[in-house]
């Protein structure tokens, strides 16, 4: 089945520097994929959907300069979190949508903590 | 907008019991559906999907849902819990569009399993 990869699981960075996320289709490509963003014990929120090729699409009320999202090609997206903030520590899934299979593969998220 | 209420944020049976999770969506026109399964810390695992096919949807590891458009419903069931189905579990519904409309996520149920 397919497969996003998302790298790293885990990062502690210091208050004011950034963060790179990347999302990789293994086995497919993505020509969209999203970004979502999940605090503790709640559901997942939509921050930007990522067009290969095009600016990604920002939801409401999501900082597109603080986080900054590049999908230059169809199996890979970066969201890059920057000057980081300790409000801005979270959980961040990627997911990518398969068009062969009417489905939607995720990442297994990266949980970034800012000290 | 879509979007899907799941009833009841928490649910607790005891091992071997049926397991109930309910998920109603807002849409006039039937949409795609899932329910995922998230264990702590991390990503989102497919247990099954609703794309107009059989209205009885069998998934992976004994679960399976029901769409019922006469009651905007798409209940997930499985007839004897493990004590590994502890987890939280999220309904969803996008549109039947194109590849760039995004998954929008229920608020999740969390399921204790009692032995």
């Amino acid at each position: 089945g397919a497969v996003v990869s998302q790298h790293p699981s885990r990062v502690i960075c210091k208050s004011g520097t950034s963060v790179k996320i990347e999302c990789r289709s293994l086995d497919f490509q993505a020509t969209t994929m999203f970004w979502y963003r999940q605090f503790p014990k709640q559901s997942l929120m939509l921050m930007a959907t990522s067009n290969e090729g095009s600016k990604a699409t920002y939801e409401q009320g999501v900082e597109k300069d603080k986080f900054l999202i590049n999908h230059a090609s169809l199996t890979l997206s970066t969201l890059t979190v920057t000057s980081a903030h300790p409000e801005d520590s979270s959980f961040y899934i990627c997911s990518a949508r398969d068009d062969r299979a009417h489905g939607y593969t995720f990442g297994s998220g990266t949980r970034l903590t800012v000290v | 907008a879509q979007s899907v209420t799941q009833l009841g944020s928490h649910v607790s049976v005891s091992e071997g019991a049926l397991v109930l999770l309910r998920c109603n969506y807002s849409s006039s026109v039937p949409p795609y559906l899932f329910w995922y399964v998230q264990y702590p810390n991390q990503g989102l695992q497919l247990l099954l999907k609703y794309t107009s096919a059989a209205t009885l949807v069998k998934g992976i590891n004994g679960f399976e849902a029901e769409f019922k458009k006469s009651e905007t419903s798409f209940h997930l069931t499985k007839p004897s819990a493990h004590m590994s189905d502890a987890a939280e579990y999220f309904c969803a519904v996008s549109d039947r569009g194109s590849g760039n409309t995004p998954l929008v996520f229920g608020k999740g149920t969390r399921l204790s399993v009692i032995a």
